[in-house]
């Protein structure tokens, strides 16, 4: 079993669309979480990091689950611009960051 | 600009020639890493420091080496490549082990041995 596990899509919307992925990890000794966001052939960039009592960033909402060890992240009123790769990426063993293959979102007009 | 350079940005070499990818970073981080990715297997730590001198491996080291005799840089350094290395290389830097702030990353570099 992979240690960070994402649905790997794609999921095509259309703009205006809400759309939710979810992600799950093995370690329940793991501290931190984040999503970051990858462009095609570009670097990972943090998108945000994800808190016990979930926390919102404009049209980003993150929740983390840890009796289930699931993470999520919302995207509301979906941009052409959000089309990317969103990796779900945990502090591991060792302070090691953990990333998932990532879910490819398309964002169509 | 606060960033992390990685040179070059795309390397086509032959199988066994020695070469180095040098990454930098202007932010005084003392934490430094090395990724590879792969179609569907995400981005794995080749190796990684947590300060000058310190150094050590990550899931996929075999192959690789790295060094840090200065706090700006960590050079990968692949002594034979072999065209299993082939793959998008990421270095990346933080202030606090991506505890909080996570990583930020160089541009990638892309190598293929043949």
């Amino acid at each position: 079993r992979k240690e960070v596990e994402q649905d790997p899509g794609p999921f095509n919307v259309p703009e205006g669309a809400t759309v939710a992925f979810n992600c799950t990890y093995s370690n329940s000794a793991s501290q931190s979480f984040f999503w970051y966001r990858q462009d095609c052939r570009k670097e990972p960039k943090l998108l945000m990091s994800v808190y016990s009592s979930g926390n919102e960033d404009g049209r980003f909402t993150a929740q983390l689950n840890r009796a289930s060890q699931y993470i999520s992240l919302l995207i509301r009123d979906s941009k052409l611009s959000d089309s990317a790769t969103y990796l779900c990426v945990v502090l591991g063993y060792g302070n090691k960051l953990v990333f998932g293959a990532g879910t490819i979102l398309r964002v169509k007009s | 600009e606060a960033q992390v350079t990685q040179n070059p940005r795309y390397l086509i070499t032959v199988t066994g020639k020695k070469l180095t990818v040098t990454c930098s970073q202007n932010m005084n981080h003392e934490y430094m890493s090395w990724y590879r990715q792969d179609p569907g297997l995400g981005l794995r730590q080749i190796y990684y420091s947590m300060n000058v001198e310190v150094t050590d491996k990550g899931d996929v080291p075999e192959g690789y080496k790295v060094s840090r005799k200065e706090k700006r840089n960590f050079p990968l350094i692949l002594e034979s490549p072999s065209p299993n290395q082939t793959s998008l290389y990421f270095c990346a830097s933080s202030h606090d082990q991506g505890y909080y702030y996570g990583y930020t990353f160089g541009s990638g570099t892309r190598l293929t041995v043949v």
